[in-house]
């Protein structure tokens, strides 16, 4: 069964400019939830999507946002990008809200 | 409110000694669920163990074992006999009820060195 999938992997990005990630939950994989990690503040929740629908959100201002689509694909957007969006993005899936999640390899973002 | 603090930002041992990682949490809500995950280098996030807030029995798997004490608010994770392999960052995190779902918090982890 393949993992959780995310692309890019690695993203380099200008401030100002507009990002968008993928992530691909497990088949059958429902729930998908997205964390930013960072050093400075570890990992953070941005958000989760539950069959099409943003059940939770973070902490983060507007400039992020996500989807997920009928496939249980979800995407997140960030846009107006700052220095300090520079960070590994990872999302994460589960077969129900409140399971053991598994994490795709990230995508990292560098922001110059 | 929600959070997890894990005291040890970082640990070096030697191979074979056993390690203890801390972790204690707090929450509002009598359902909720405790997790570890493992960092390794390579940074993919890989799952432990799931334990949810009715089931204060521990568990032994291999080298790894966790002890959940809710007296205590604490899920304390041991690795026996530690190994190079199990170098890594590791993760205690809390999912509890929020407005429309789960809300997943992760504490700061705790870097785990085991030398040779």
């Amino acid at each position: 069964k393949a993992g959780v999938t995310q692309t890019p992997r690695y993203l380099i990005k200008t401030r100002g400019q507009q990002v968008t990630l993928s992530c691909s939950p497990i088949s059958g994989h429902r729930s998908v939830s997205w964390y930013q990690q960072t050093p400075g503040q570890g990992l953070q929740f941005l958000f989760e999507y539950f069959s099409e629908t943003q059940r939770n959100k973070g902490n983060f201002p507007g400039r992020f946002s996500g989807r997920q689509f009928s496939n249980s694909r979800s995407e997140m957007n960030v846009s107006t990008l700052e220095l300090g969006d520079s960070a590994l993005y990872l999302c994460a899936s589960s077969l129900v809200r409140d399971n053991e999640q598994f994490f795709g390899p990230g995508t990292r973002l560098t922001v110059l | 409110a929600q959070k997890v603090t894990q005291a040890q930002t970082e640990i070096s041992v030697v191979e074979k000694e056993d390690v203890t990682l801390d972790c204690v949490y707090e929450t509002r809500d009598t359902t909720y669920y405790l997790f570890w995950y493992k960092q390794p280098p390579s940074g993919e996030l890989v799952f432990l163990i799931r334990r949810n807030s009715f089931d204060e029995q521990n568990e032994i798997s291999g080298r790894y074992s966790w002890n959940f004490q809710k007296s205590t608010s604490s899920f304390n994770f041991t690795i026996t006999a530690s190994q190079v392999v199990d170098s890594a960052v590791y993760f205690c995190a809390l999912s509890e009820r929020s407005t429309g779902g789960f809300k997943t918090i992760f504490g700061a982890g705790t870097r785990l060195f085991v030398k040779a």
